[in-house]
């Protein structure tokens, strides 16, 4: 069965420090990978998508990620954080066997941005 | 301009008094899906929809079920809601005509409260 490990649960982080967040999924076959973000009080966002081509794929909010293949990886990256980047983030994966376009998705990644 | 609606945004039952939620969307987005995000857990399907054809998970207890009525609305019924059941539900959609393989759109959810 698929998997989604996010390796870091919570994250804290003052403003302008750079973020990576990392990703991995358990499925070897061809998969989608997502990146959600949810702000305080607010319903899941899509951040950025990875379907095919590029590996290295560009968001909104200056948000980029990379699809690395052979590590079975989807890290989130930022450059610069800022105060409005505090929220949960969630990797999430759909694909394989019979796919349904079910979300798999990590736990969750808890961003803490101190001004 | 909301796309996806889900009513109520909170809602408090009494053990064992069955409970509706309900889902709508302004898309004509023919697949619809319920999720369950328990308190600092990812969200997880529950079931969902391809147009009129129901797909439950495995894993799905009997106390949750699904009406589709037409494209626009989709409804969770909890028959007898035990402690457990308190979370945060989640509805999301995908495009009319598109793959399964494009990003989800969510509503913002509803919190069930169990007394």
């Amino acid at each position: 069965a698929q998997s989604v490990s996010q390796h870091n649960h919570h994250v804290i982080l003052s403003e302008a420090a750079s973020l990576e967040l990392g990703c991995n999924y358990s499925y070897g076959g061809t998969v989608n990978l997502f990146w959600y973000v949810q702000y305080p009080g607010q319903h899941l966002q899509l951040l950025l998508k990875y379907f095919s081509g590029d590996p290295l794929v560009k968001g909104i909010k200056g948000f980029e990620a990379e699809f690395i293949k052979s590590k079975f990886s989807f890290n989130l990256r930022k450059p610069s954080v800022q105060w409005s980047d505090t929220a949960e983030y969630f990797c999430a994966v759909t694909g394989g066997a019979g796919n349904t376009g079910k979300l798999i998705f990590g736990q969750g990644t808890t961003l803490q941005v101190k001004p | 301009d909301a796309m996806v609606i889900q009513n109520p945004r909170y809602q408090v039952t009494q053990f064992g008094k069955p409970v509706t939620l309900s889902c709508s969307q302004t898309l004509n987005h023919n697949v619809m899906y319920w999720y369950q995000q328990k308190s600092s857990q990812a969200p997880k399907l529950l079931f969902h929809y391809y147009d009129k054809d129901f797909n439950n998970e495995a894993d799905t207890p009997d106390n949750f079920q699904s009406r589709r009525p037409n494209t626009s609305f989709c409804f969770l019924d909890i028959r007898s809601p035990g402690l457990g059941d308190a979370a945060m539900y989640l509805c999301a959609t995908i495009p009319a005509g598109g793959t399964l393989y494009n990003e989800q759109f969510f509503g913002p959810g509803t919190r069930l409260t169990v007394l």
